[in-house]
């Protein structure tokens, strides 16, 4: 079965600093890779997505991540930190059986400060 | 906005009881998931309906049961409420059943509490 993870449960960073979300992945066959952001009493929303082509993917927001097979990853980067991006970050895979879900990892709580 | 709406936003009721979810997804978009997010589960599928039918299942508990209707709400039924049933209960909706390309789109959730 397909699985993600996330290793940290919080990051923090400076605003104005460059940030890393890390997640690693376990598929069979290729993989197709997800992250979505949740603030506060919301729902998920959609960052970005990695299906195949280009290691790095750009997404909403100024965010992008790094896909690299050889590490089985896919590290949600952005080159500088705003106190808004403070969120709840998921990385998801997306299900190779006959459904089309997405697994998610744990999460990883990110505060960006002053 | 996602356009995925669910209702209630919030929900309080006691051990034992039964209560209805509700979800409409995007306009256009065929199949629905539900899920539930814990703070010790963390987010876990429970269920998919596309166009009406049943398309995958995770861990959903015997006790709640969901549809899809012709016109693709949907309604999560949780019944014999537990107190570890308190959680935020998700609906997202994508446009076909096996794109692997589209994105979930999500609601805001209900929180449910079970007293």
């Amino acid at each position: 079965a397909q699985s993600v993870a996330q290793p940290e449960d919080q990051v923090n960073v400076a605003e104005g600093n460059p940030l890393t979300v890390k997640c690693t992945y376990s598929v069979s066959g290729n993989p197709y890779l997800f992250w979505y952001v949740q603030y506060p009493n919301r729902g998920l929303q959609f960052l970005l997505k990695y299906i195949t082509g280009d290691n790095l993917v750009k997404g909403s927001y100024g965010f992008e991540a790094e896909f690299n097979k050889s590490q089985t990853s896919f590290h949600l980067k952005k080159p500088s930190a705003l106190v808004s991006d403070s969120a709840l970050y998921f990385c998801a895979v997306r299900d190779t059986g006959g459904g089309n879900k997405l697994t998610f990892g744990t999460g990883t709580q990110l505060k960006v400060e002053l | 906005d996602s356009g995925v709406t669910q209702t209630p936003k919030h929900l309080i009721t006691a051990t034992g009881q039964r209560v209805t979810l509700r979800c409409s997804p995007r306009s256009g978009d065929l199949s629905v998931y539900w899920y539930q997010q814990s703070l010790d589960q963390g987010l876990q599928f429970l269920i998919q309906y596309y166009n009406g039918e049943e398309r995958a299942k995770g861990n959903i508990l015997e006790r709640f049961s969901a549809q899809q209707f012709p016109d693709l709400h949907s309604e999560l039924n949780l019944s014999s409420l537990e107190l570890g049933d308190s959680a935020l209960y998700f609906c997202a909706s994508s446009v076909a059943a096996r794109d692997r390309n589209s994105p979930l789109h999500f609601g805001n959730g209900t929180r449910l509490t079970v007293t």
